[in-house]
C-alpha cells in the first residue's frame, strides 16, 4: 500500500472545465512533486514544493495550477486543459528536496481531456 | 546535469530465467542512483538504491544490483524472474552532494516474462 494518497484515480474533463488533483502524505515529508507521465515514458516533473514553497516549475503552462496548502497536502488546479494534456500525473514525496532517499510516489491520477 | 540511459526499451524473457536489465548513467558529481518499478495503472514504486557503501545492493522481489563507478552503470539483475515482474523498469539518478533533489530518470525498459 502506497502511503502518498492521490485523488481521484481517474478524470474526465472538458476543455472548458475546471477539476482539481489532490494528493496526502502522512510521513513528515517536506517536499512535495508533480510529475505527468505520458503513456510508455518515463515521468516529467512540473512542480516542486519544498517546506510548502515553490520552489521549482518545469516552465508548466499556467493551465496547471500547484497548491500547498500544508505540509501534506498537495493540490493540482487545471483550467482549460488541452487533449494533449491527458495523462497520468502522479504525486510523490521526500524527506526534504535536499536529502538523500527516495521520492514515495502515489498511484497517480489518469486524466482525460476530451 | 545527469542524465541516464536504459539501453533495452524492452526485454522478453521466459519464466525462471535470469534477467538483466542495463542502466548508465552520465554525471559530473557523485550520485545517488534508484531502480524503480511501475506495474500497469499504478505509480512508482522503489526496488533499490545505492547511496554509498557496498556497491552490490539488494532490493525488493529477489532483485540486486551492483554500482559500477568506473563504467558509470548500475545494472538490475535477478536471477529468476516470475511472472508477476512483467512491469515497466526506471533507472534514476540524483545528485550525491545533497544539493537539491531532482530526480532524472531514464526512459524505461520493459520486462516481459513468458510462461
Amino acid at each position: 500500500d502506497t502511503e502518498v494518497t492521490q485523488t481521484p484515480k481517474h478524470l474526465v474533463m472538458g476543455m472548458t472545465n475546471k477539476k482539481s488533483l489532490k494528493c496526502e502524505q502522512h510521513m513528515g515529508h517536506r517536499a512535495m512533486y508533480w510529475y505527468k507521465q505520458k503513456a510508455k515514458k518515463p515521468p516529467e516533473l512540473m512542480f516542486v514544493y519544498s517546506y510548502e514553497k515553490l520552489s521549482i516549475n518545469e516552465s508548466v503552462p499556467s493551465r496547471f495550477s500547484p497548491e500547498c496548502p500544508n505540509s501534506s497536502l498537495l493540490n493540482l488546479h487545471l483550467h482549460a486543459l488541452q487533449p494533449e494534456d491527458s495523462a497520468l500525473y502522479l504525486c510523490a514525496s521526500s524527506r526534504g528536496q535536499g536529502a538523500t532517499g527516495e521520492l514515495f510516489f502515489g498511484e497517480g491520477s489518469r486524466l482525460t481531456v476530451l | 546535469a545527469q542524465s541516464v540511459t536504459q539501453l533495452d526499451s524492452q526485454v522478453p524473457v521466459f519464466e525462471e530465467a535470469p534477467v538483466e536489465l542495463r542502466c548508465n548513467y552520465s554525471s559530473s558529481v557523485s550520485v545517488y542512483l534508484f531502480w524503480y518499478v511501475q506495474y500497469p495503472n499504478q505509480g512508482l514504486q522503489l526496488l533499490l538504491k545505492y547511496l554509498s557503501g557496498s556497491t552490490l545492493v539488494k532490493g525488493i522481489n529477489g532483485f540486486e544490483a551492483e554500482f559500477n563507478k568506473s563504467q558509470t552503470s548500475f545494472h538490475l539483475r535477478k536471477p529468476s524472474v516470475h511472472i508477476s515482474d512483467t512491469a515497466e523498469y526506471f533507472c534514476a539518478v540524483t545528485r550525491g552532494d545533497n544539493y537539491g533533489q531532482n530526480f532524472v530518470f531514464g526512459p524505461g525498459t520493459r520486462l516481459s516474462v513468458l510462461p
